[in-house]
């Protein structure tokens, strides 16, 4: 495997379960992020991962809850999700300091329906 | 703070026609910008950046982009499009070299006509 994985790639969710997503990177990285990708909004970052510690948390509600165990993983773990949550939750990664290139490596994302 | 205006929501061209999709930034500093394609049902994906020097760049699949300071713009073109063009295209601005940050546009969706 190569890149930047996402799994499940579709899910579909009531109100009240609890899923997770998960992301895998295969490029050495050490910064995380997941981004939020609804349809007529531009894409909005919703966590930074910097060598594990989150770096950065964009005010997202807390039924959102991430978690980054290694360098190369990371989890987003949903509960008591809304309908308006529903969107394409990507998962990106990149160098990091002190070796930042600047560029974002994304997953094919995983395309998250709550019911 | 950052923002980026993409003014066109959709354009469409003909497969040979040259293109060119327009962005404008708001940055108080020196920019870190990015043009990203995302094809139906796919992540994100780099065709160029640029950080300093030559304001002309080139990138993949045959893309360039220039900056612009004067007009705080970094409008990508291609000369001569082909039907797999046909994408959704991102432009976005970063504070620094730290990618995850970067502000990104509402995206420009491209149709390509046979």
């Amino acid at each position: 495997e190569t890149g930047v994985t996402q799994t499940p790639r579709h899910l579909v969710m009531g109100m009240t379960n609890k899923k997770s997503l998960k992301c895998e990177q295969h490029l050495g990285h050490n910064a995380m992020y997941w981004y939020k990708q609804s349809a007529k909004k531009p894409l909005e970052l919703m966590f930074v991962y910097n060598f594990k510690e989150q770096t950065e948390n964009n005010s997202v509600p807390s039924r959102f809850s991430p978690e980054c165990p290694n360098s190369s993983h990371l989890f987003l773990h949903l509960h008591t999700l809304q309908p308006e949550d529903s969107a394409l939750y990507l998962c990106a990664s990149s160098q990091g300091a002190p070796r930042n290139t600047g560029e974002l490596f994304f997953g094919e994302g995983s395309r998250l329906t709550v019911l | 703070a950052q923002s980026v205006t993409q003014p066109d929501i959709h354009i469409t061209v003909s497969e040979g026609a040259s293109l060119e999709l327009r962005c404008n930034y708001s940055y108080g500093a020196t920019p870190y910008l990015f043009w990203y394609v995302q094809s139906p049902g796919q992540g994100l994906q780099l065709l160029l950046k640029y950080f300093s020097g030559d304001t002309l760049v080139q990138g993949i699949k045959g893309f360039e982009a220039e900056f612009k300071r004067s007009q705080s713009s970094f409008n990508l073109r291609k000369p001569s499009v082909h039907w797999s063009d046909a994408a959704e295209y991102f432009c976005a601005v970063g504070r620094d070299s730290n990618a995850g940050k970067s502000t990104f546009g509402d995206g420009t969706t491209l149709t390509v006509k046979p």
